[in-house]
C-alpha cells in the first residue's frame, strides 16, 4: 500500500549517541516535514523540505540534522541525543501548491526514548 | 504571526449527543484551516479543511466545522457522537508567510465519548 513509512517505530538510545529516524513516502510529494509531539506542546515543527536538496529550519531545529538527497526520503538525525529529545516524532508530506488537497499525510510515528 | 488555540484540553460527551471541539485562530491574511484526528499509537489523519467558500465544511466520519470570520473560530462539530470518536483532535492553520506550506498546530483536545 502506498503511503508514508517511518522506521523504526520504537527506539531506545543512550545520551550522546547519534540516531537516525527514517521517513519514506511513495507519492512523490514535494514537501516533507518532521514534527515532534510532546505533552503540553502539541506538534512542533523541527525541519521541513520543499524539494530534494532544499531544507529549512522549523520551530525547534537545535540538535537535529536533516537531508533530502532523494524526493522520497527525508531522514532526521539526532547528532548527540539528549533526554530532552525523548518524544514521538512524526514525518509528514504534502502535495504541491495548487493541488486541491492542502492537507498533510502523516506517518505512524517513531517513539524515541533517550536514557 | 499565525497561531491557533484550542482552549479545552479535554471534552467529555455522552454517546448520541452532539459534540463541539473549539478552535480559534490568528492569521494575517485569509486563513487556510484544518482539523486532524489522532487515534492511539497512530499518526494524525486529515479530517477536513476550509480554504474558501461555504462557512460550513463537511469532512470525514460525519464531522463538520464551522468557519466564523468575525469570531476567528473554526469549531469542529458532530451531530451525534460515537464512542469510536474518542481521540485527540488538532486544529491547524497554514502559515501563508512562508509560501503556505508550514502548518501550525494547536496543542490538541482530547475527546472522550462515554457509552
Amino acid at each position: 500500500d502506498a503511503g508514508i513509512t517511518q522506521s523504526p517505530r520504537y527506539k531506545i538510545t543512550e545520551t550522546g549517541r547519534q540516531v537516525t529516524l527514517m521517513c519514506h513516502q511513495t507519492w512523490s510529494h514535494s514537501y516533507m516535514f518532521w514534527y515532534r509531539q510532546d505533552l503540553g506542546h502539541g506538534l512542533r515543527l523541527i525541519y521541513y523540505s520543499a524539494a530534494a536538496d532544499i531544507t529549512d529550519k522549523g520551530e525547534v531545529p537545535d540538535g537535529y540534522v536533516v537531508s533530502r538527497s532523494k524526493t522520497e526520503n527525508f531522514p532526521l538525525t539526532l547528532e548527540s541525543a539528549t533526554r530532552s529529545q525523548t518524544s514521538v516524532y512524526f514525518c509528514a508530506s504534502s502535495e504541491l501548491e495548487g493541488s486541491r488537497n492542502y492537507g498533510y499525510t502523516f506517518g505512524s510515528g517513531t517513539r524515541l526514548t533517550v536514557v | 504571526a499565525q497561531s491557533v488555540a484550542q482552549p479545552e484540553d479535554q471534552v467529555n460527551v455522552a454517546e448520541g449527543n452532539p459534540l463541539t471541539v473549539k478552535c480559534t485562530y490568528s492569521v494575517s491574511g485569509n486563513p487556510y484551516l484544518f482539523w486532524y484526528v489522532q487515534y492511539p499509537n497512530r499518526g494524525l489523519q486529515f479530517l477536513l479543511k476550509y480554504i474558501t467558500g461555504d462557512n460550513l465544511v463537511k469532512g470525514s466520519y460525519g464531522f463538520e466545522a464551522e468557519f466564523n470570520k468575525s469570531q476567528t473560530s473554526f469549531h469542529l462539530k458532530k451531530p451525534s457522537a460515537l464512542v469510536s470518536d474518542s481521540a485527540l483532535y488538532f486544529c491547524a492553520v497554514r502559515d501563508l508567510n512562508t509560501g503556505g506550506f508550514k502548518t501550525i498546530f494547536g496543542a490538541g483536545t482530547r475527546l472522550f465519548v462515554k457509552a
